[in-house]
């Protein structure tokens, strides 16, 4: 298993411009999420879904769209990117979305936008 | 609302050192709590986790114990290593997954 994978790892963008940042995961499992890192701030959800078809907005959404027509993949959408966005994204999965089932990473996308 | 501080670092210790990293947590009903560690240039990976009151999580000898009394999650292990180094999150969960809450987390360096 490649477990959750991510491209790109490194990204530099104009302030305005679009961009797709890819998760898949090959473990079947039906939870994915987008979060943010910044410095001293933990992780903070964007956007999860529950399963294929399925998602909703989590704590810092704005300016992020997402979609997820399979079960495998969860792209996160950059509209029109602003300095703001600077930061490390982190797509999880996880089996389901029960209280304590483990959260699986990938290894991160660390966007520029200048 | 619900939410997670933990000590803030950077951590320096020597190797063979006794490590405790403080953690409590504010929330409704009775969550679950993790303990999750990044090493460098990688993803978050579970170290160990709580789901009730009194229970003990450990991994690669780190403990941690699920505290109602004083809401509070430390992370401790008796002799840590250079390989010990990484940045550390203490999180919550909540009702599901989509509310899990992560601390800020605590950069830990260790010297030979």
């Amino acid at each position: 298993n490649a477990g959750v994978t991510q491209t790109p790892k490194f990204q530099v963008l104009k302030t305005g411009q679009s961009m797709t940042l890819q998760c898949a995961q090959d473990m079947n499992h039906e939870y994915m999420s987008w979060y943010r890192q910044d410095p001293g701030m933990g992780l903070r959800l964007i956007h999860y879904s529950v399963g294929a078809g399925i998602t909703d907005q989590g704590e810092v959404p704005n300016g992020y769209n997402v979609s997820r027509s399979t079960t495998e993949d969860f792209p996160l959408r950059l509209l029109s990117a602003a300095p703001s966005q600077t930061s490390v994204y982190f797509c999880a999965s996880s089996y389901s979305p029960a209280l304590a089932d483990e959260q699986f990473f990938g290894p991160g996308t660390r966007l520029t936008v200048l | 609302g619900d939410s997670v501080t933990q000590m803030e670092g950077p951590v320096t210790l020597s190797e063979e050192a006794f490590l405790t990293i403080n953690c409590t947590y504010t929330a409704t009903g009775y969550p679950s709590l993790f303990w999750y560690v990044q090493y460098p240039g990688e993803g978050l990976q579970l170290l160990l986790k709580a789901t009730k009151a009194d229970d003990k999580g450990s991994n690669k000898g780190f403990e941690a114990t699920y505290r109602k009394e004083t809401t509070s999650f430390h992370l401790e292990k008796g002799s840590v290593q250079v390989s010990d180094s990484a940045v550390y999150f203490c999180a919550l969960s909540a009702g599901s997954a989509s509310k899990i809450i992560f601390g800020s987390g605590t950069r830990l360096s260790i010297r030979p």
